[in-house]
């Protein structure tokens, strides 16, 4: 069955910085993939989508990148905040409705 | 529009006692999706509608759970005898289906605690 690693240990940067969160999948590519953002205490928050076709996306200070070659999606947020504190979760596309998420990484960028 | 709505944000129960979360999915919405979260297991799909209609129940734990979605704006998830082992968020989702595509709309969460 398919699965996702995030890295489960928390990522500590600067205010300013670049910080990029890295989201594998062991089998089959799906046919896109999802970056979620979740804060203490409330449900995950959509923030991008990219489909299998495509390298690249970006909004705004995000950036997602898809690898089907290395089975990997790289998530980057430039100029890094501290509101942008929070963890970050990957899902892939199972086929239908359904999706499956990662456990997600914890962000915390440091004023 | 509100967003999802869950209810109750919080429940603290008793082992064997029976517990019910409800959702109300966003308007136009027609699918919708119940998970759990836990620290152990992260974000868990249980089960999810498409149209009302139930499409896949197999992370749904055992019999002891069950839901329901009697229309289109108001679903159910029912555990029944809970056991300590069921405490966790329960979220609640919605989307609306496009080819391609399936970004998912989270209420606030349910945070069961069994004792």
């Amino acid at each position: 069955s398919q699965k996702i690693e995030q890295n489960s240990e928390a990522l500590n940067i600067q205010e300013g910085k670049t910080a990029t969160l890295t989201c594998n999948y062991t089998n089959y590519s799906p046919a896109y993939l999802q970056w979620y953002r979740q804060d203490p205490g409330r449900g995950p928050v959509f923030l991008l989508l990219i489909r299998e076709n495509e390298k690249e996306k970006r909004k705004e200070r995000l950036k997602v990148t898809f690898d089907t070659t290395l089975k990997q999606s790289l998530f980057h947020i430039t100029a890094s905040q501290p509101a942008d504190s929070a963890t970050y979760l990957c899902a892939l596309d199972t086929g239908g409705f359904k999706t499956i998420f990662g456990a997600g990484t914890r962000l915390f960028v440091k004023a | 529009d509100a967003g999802v709505i869950q209810s109750p944000r919080h429940e603290v129960t008793e082992m064997g006692q029976e517990v019910t979360l409800r959702c109300k999915p966003i308007s136009g919405h027609n699918s919708l999706f119940w998970y759990r979260q836990t620290m152990m297991r992260g974000l868990e799909l249980l089960i999810y509608f498409n149209n009302n209609v139930p499409i896949d129940d197999s992370g749904m734990p055992e019999d002891r759970f069950s839901a329901k979605m009697p229309n289109a704006s108001f679903s159910t998830l029912k555990i029944q005898p809970s056991e300590p082992r069921d405490s966790a968020v329960y979220f609640c989702a919605s989307s609306f289906d496009r080819q391609g595509d399936n970004e998912q709309f989270f209420g606030p969460g349910t945070r069961l605690t069994v004792l």
